[in-house]
């Protein structure tokens, strides 16, 4: 089966502009997370959805960080207006049923390095 | 919420052993996933807990002990590309969480 897409795959802002990721998960995948990865930290969760309804979104910065999942299948991150503090790796995940596939249905993409200056 | 706790860094010879142990707290375990992650790469799956005991892949082993809240993650016959991070991480509730600790950095040496 086809992996997690995620572009771009490296984007360089200047601080206080704004930016936007793009995921597709895995045909049929109906949980999709997105991860924002600092240097040297473990991938913290940003936001969870189960379709296109939110499950958890309670460490996503709300006054500058967006996202949604168009139709329950792609799904945009958006940051406005970036810190410098947001330089980061986000990593897109999608899961399917439990216990489904050799990863048990959780299947990360390559992930988006986003460098503010 | 979730705590997950694993050593920041290790280091051990290549051909040998290294165990990376992993403690968590947290309500409505649902498994314990370890991820190898080489720096500037995505994670990679290596292993998946859900009951108790030990799990052998090859020259992983992964092990879990859910009432003490406690993992660890073998790695035998060491190789110089085995030098990455070591991700623990832990999935609860019905909606299937996964929530990271930060990592244990291995670096294997000559």
């Amino acid at each position: 089966e086809a992996g997690v897409a995620q572009s771009p795959r490296y984007k360089i802002i200047e601080k206080r502009q704004s930016v936007a990721f793009w995921c597709n998960p895995i045909s049929g995948h109906a949980t999709l997370y997105w991860y924002q990865q600092i240097l040297g930290q473990g991938p913290k969760l940003l936001i969870q959805f189960q379709n296109n309804g939110v499950v958890d979104d309670s460490q996503l910065p709300k006054d500058r960080f967006s996202a949604e999942r168009l139709k329950g299948v792609d799904s945009t991150l958006k940051i406005q207006p970036a810190k410098l503090e947001d330089s980061a790796v986000y990593l897109c995940a999608s899961s399917g049923l439990q216990g489904g596939g050799a990863n048990y249905g959780y299947t990360f993409g390559s992930g988006t390095r986003l460098t503010v200056v | 919420g979730q705590n997950i706790d694993q050593p920041t860094e290790m280091t051990a010879t290549e051909g040998a052993i290294v165990q990376i142990n992993c403690t968590y707290q947290t309500s409505g375990f649902n498994g314990l996933f370890w991820y190898q992650q080489h720096a500037g790469e995505a994670p990679t799956f290596l292993s998946y807990n859900v009951l108790d005991g030990l799990e052998e892949k090859g020259r992983f082993s992964s092990f879990l002990s859910r009432s003490k809240g406690y993992s660890y993650l073998l790695l035998k016959e060491l190789q110089m590309k085995d030098s990455a991070s070591y991700l623990c991480a832990v999935r609860v509730g019905g909606y299937q969480k996964v929530t990271f600790g930060t990592g244990t950095k291995l670096q294997v040496i000559p």
